[in-house]
């Protein structure tokens, strides 16, 4: 099965510095990989996601990218600011989710 | 005009009682599931059901029954509760199953086993 593997699990930024989170997964059968971000005592939202077909998709200060052959893809925030402050998940999907482990994103007004 | 709405929101009950988790939908997805997330925030699925029929089953105890009386409602009724169980317990729904697309999730339950 995949396995989705997510890299620091924790991350402290200065206000209005980028914060780069990274994934590797192993299936190659995986078509979909999605960025949630969860407050505390929420449940996860998605903030962006990214098809197979593409290798890079932005939207305001967050940015994905994906390197199929490699099987990475990472989460990009520009101009971080206080609200950005969460845990932050990777996943990959062939039939199912699977999620990477978290990072826990301070960011430090 | 909640999208995907859970009850309770806590839940404290001690170990071996039966408990129940009721989730519904409002964006008339096809597809629900149930994931529980651990004391160290891993997120892992349990169940999908599609239009009412199980698709996913990951290896769960016998003790979590899943129940879909419509493709808006998935209630997860669990035996004889374990210590371990104690975990937040999160409803999704999504558009369909084979194709990629936003899963929306509900706030959670968190359930505490005494």
């Amino acid at each position: 099965g995949e396995n989705v593997e997510q890299h620091p699990s924790t991350l402290s930024v200065q206000e209005g510095d980028s914060a780069v989170i990274k994934c590797t997964y192993s299936d190659s059968a995986s078509n979909y990989f999605p960025w949630y971000k969860q407050e505390l005592g929420k449940g996860p939202q998605l903030i962006i996601d990214i098809r197979s077909n593409v290798g890079e998709k932005k939207d305001q200060r967050i940015a994905v990218t994906l390197n199929k052959t490699a099987k990475h893809f990472s989460l990009h925030i520009t101009e971080t600011q206080p609200e950005d402050s969460a845990v932050y998940f990777c996943a990959a999907k062939d039939y199912k989710l699977s999620f990477g482990a978290g990072t826990t994103v301070t960011v430090r007004a | 005009d909640t999208a995907v709405s859970q009850t309770p929101k806590y839940l404290v009950t001690q170990m071996g009682n039966d408990k129940s988790i009721k989730c519904e939908q409002n964006l008339g997805h096809d597809t629900m599931y149930w994931y529980k997330q651990d004391s160290k925030k891993f997120l892992k699925i349990m169940f999908s059901y599609n239009n009412k029929e199980l698709i996913i089953n990951e290896t769960v105890p016998n003790r979590f029954s899943p129940k879909s009386p419509d493709k808006a409602h998935l209630n997860l009724h669990i035996n004889s509760l374990e210590l371990g169980d104690s975990a937040v317990y999160f409803c999704a729904s999504s558009p369909g199953t084979s194709g990629v697309g936003e899963q929306f999730f509900g706030p959670g339950t968190r359930l505490t086993v005494l």
